[in-house]
């Protein structure tokens, strides 16, 4: 198994769904993030957790939240998806020493 | 906004080849990382040098790091073709609120 996975892979969903996207980690790590992906703009913090109940806003946060509900387990939440949150949504584990990656989920928003 | 700005934003060079991509800051940083990003998916950690190293090795990587500039270099030697993709500078700081700031990248393209 995949030492952090994200589901689900790709997902297609209509402008003002909700949708949540889950992140699972087997490392053990405390710390755990959310970035998106956009062509030409690199990766951007969402939100990230220091812990269970430390959870913190990152650059981008408005129109998404997130829930840690256990060390392992990390979920993004777009409350009312719009097309301009289409991008590529990772998650990562770890600390000062380097993270660890999902594989990403390709949201589109039509 | 991002930390890191890679430069070139494209580079192109012949198998055998040596690749190197440039990585600028504009804050104080406890260290600075190299990610890769495979198949356009996930990002994989390549290197990471630490504020007070000015150089690092691992295999074909070459890692410096000049904190009065606040750049950073990242050099493949004898590039392959499977070397071909995404490369992103990571700037690490914040001790206890430690988190990384990624750069937009440089895709790398090595031609057989």
């Amino acid at each position: 198994d995949a030492d952090v996975t994200q589901t689900p892979r790709n997902r297609i969903t209509k402008t003002g769904k909700r949708i949540m996207l889950e992140c699972s980690q087997t490392k053990g790590h405390d710390r755990m993030y959310w970035y998106r992906q956009d062509p030409g703009l690199g990766l951007r913090l969402i939100y990230y957790s220091f812990d269970v109940k430390d959870i913190n806003k990152g650059e981008i946060s408005d129109g998404y939240s997130v829930s840690r509900q256990a060390q392992a387990k990390f979920s993004l939440s777009l409350e009312s998806a719009i097309p301009n949150q289409t991008a590529l949504y990772f998650c990562a584990v770890g600390g000062a020493y380097g993270y660890t990656f999902g594989s990403g989920t390709r949201l589109t928003v039509v | 906004s991002q930390q890191g700005e890679e430069d070139p934003q494209a580079l192109s060079i012949q198998e055998g080849e040596n690749a190197t991509m440039n990585c600028s800051y504009k804050t104080s940083i406890n260290n600075l990382q190299w990610y890769r990003q495979n198949s356009g998916r996930g990002l994989v950690h390549l290197i990471l040098i630490r504020s007070n190293e000015r150089e690092k090795h691992s295999g074909r990587l070459r890692v410096t790091l000049d904190t009065s500039k606040k750049s950073s270099s990242l050099l493949i030697t004898a590039s392959r073709a499977a070397d071909t993709t995404s490369y992103f500078c990571a700037t690490g700081s914040g001790g206890s609120n430690y988190k990384l700031t990624f750069g937009k990248g440089t895709l790398l393209t090595v031609n057989p």
